[in-house]
């Protein structure tokens, strides 16, 4: 079945960097567009990222910008997290967009926690 | 960015109500509008894509509309497993925005 599973999150010191991956299964990986999304403690959703099917197009939210870094190979999607700040606290989901990018999310991954404190 | 705005933030129904909550656009969105439910400690799921296109496997007593900048979530008849924290989101352009959530729980 179509399986999303992130990994990498923990702990971090503020200003230190962190390497989330996402493997992904059941479907033809580098056909789809892919994001990140992530949920602070007790709040809403916020979009971090994407990366179009054949990596030819990234955006970020202006809050990562800079920042964070989206990138795939043939069946992993990563985020690489650089400076990190407290408010960058929350669990990140890696989700499937649509083959053309349309923008909405049909398969999410059970999360990966990134706790940045000192 | 577009600024997604839903209401209420919270509502409280009866097993059986008719429930709509309300999503606004600042800026028109061609209708790229979708609807999550996220039940508390699991992941978001989508139910509606493209303002009024059912996901595979939902339920028909969910629905979604649109009118302009305005779209609608409805649940014909509430089910005790539809308590949950539902979400607007804008997939017209980037950044992608959610709206604030809007939590259903039982009167």
């Amino acid at each position: 079945q179509v399986q999303l599973v992130e990994s990498g999150g923990g702990l971090v010191k503020p200003g230190e960097s962190l390497r989330l991956s996402c493997e992904a299964s059941g479907f033809p990986f580098s056909d789809y567009y892919m994001s990140w999304v992530r949920q602070a403690p007790g709040k809403g959703l916020e979009w971090v990222s994407y990366i179009s099917s054949r990596s030819s197009y990234t955006n970020y939210a202006d809050s990562v910008k800079g920042r964070f870094t989206i990138s795939r190979d043939n069946a992993k999607l990563y985020l690489h997290m650089n400076s990190l700040r407290a408010e960058d606290t929350a669990v990140y989901y890696c989700v499937r967009d649509t083959l053309l990018g349309e923008g909405w999310f049909d398969t999410w991954g059970q999360g990966t926690l990134v706790t940045v404190s000192s | 960015d577009i600024q997604m705005t839903q209401s209420p933030s919270a509502l409280s129904a009866s097993i059986g109500d008719r429930v709509t909550i309300t999503c606004r656009a600042s800026q028109s969105i061609n209708n790229y509008l979708n609807w999550y439910q996220q039940k508390p400690g699991e992941v978001p799921k989508l139910l509606i894509y493209a303002a009024s296109s059912l996901q595979s496997g939902v339920p028909s007593r969910f629905s979604g509309s649109a009118s302009g900048t305005d779209f609608t979530l409805t649940i014909s008849s509430v089910l005790r497993e539809d308590f949950a924290t539902y979400y607007c989101q804008q997939g017209y352009r980037t950044p992608y925005t959610f709206g604030q959530g809007t939590k259903l729980d039982i009167k």
